[in-house]
């Protein structure tokens, strides 16, 4: 089974800060996701990877950027954190056709 | 243009009765429909897929789902809930090669269980 392990569950962390979320795949997925969800939204795109150092923006990419440098590994930033961005981070691989395999989130709260 | 509706945000039954989550749909190309679950703090889990092949599709957990093309729906079932069934379910399309693979997730639907 591909695993999609995120670094940490929860976060805390002050306005201003640069926060980073780490992702790492244990699969040769090129396709990697970072998505944030919200109460009432679902699950919105922030960015997406379908090769190394390649990257694409989603729906709301304002306020982060990505780093993929390696295959298994796809990172997002928060340049410099605000409460608006308190949210669940889902990190998620796809496989094109056959859906998506999600890590268990990271709760990052913005004070 | 390419959208999915959850038509619940909320749905509760009684352990042991039928689920029905509804979700419809547009897509301008062939899509792939999904059901996902999450449990609280938890990352989405794959319910089931519909990628063309059998309109009946089975799942994990007793779940089911029929997509109609006529209804543009792709409904989620189960005959009896259990306890466990508790958890937020999200309705997702996602366009073939010709659509860029473009996925869409619904709102979600929270399923609650009653004793």
């Amino acid at each position: 089974d591909v695993k999609v392990t995120q670094s940490s569950r929860y976060l805390v962390k002050r306005t201003g800060e640069k926060v980073f979320l780490e992702c790492v795949q244990d699969m040769d997925h090129e396709n990697m996701f970072w998505y944030r969800q919200d109460p009432g939204l679902g699950l919105r795109l922030i960015y997406f990877s379908y090769d190394v150092k390649m990257k694409e923006k989603g729906d709301i990419p304002e306020g982060y950027s990505v780093s993929r440098e390696k295959k298994e590994r796809f990172s997002l930033i928060l340049e410099s954190a605000s409460t608006n961005q308190t949210s669940m981070y889902l990190c998620a691989t796809r496989a094109l056709l056959y859906g998506y395999t999600f890590g268990s989130g990271t709760r990052l709260t913005v004070v | 243009a390419q959208s999915v509706t959850q038509l619940d945000s909320h749905v509760s039954v009684s352990e042991g009765t039928p689920v029905l989550l509804r979700c419809n749909y547009s897509s301008s190309y062939s899509p792939s429909l999904f059901w996902y679950v999450q449990h609280p703090n938890k990352g989405l889990q794959l319910l089931l897929k519909y990628t063309s092949a059998a309109t009946l599709v089975k799942g994990i957990n007793g779940f089911e789902a029929e997509f109609k093309k006529s209804e543009t729906s792709f409904h989620l079932t189960k005959p009896s809930a259990h306890m466990s069934d508790a958890a937020e379910y999200f309705c997702v399309v996602s366009e073939g090669e010709t659509g860029g693979f473009k996925t869409i997730f619904g709102a979600g639907t929270r399923l609650f269980v009653k004793a």
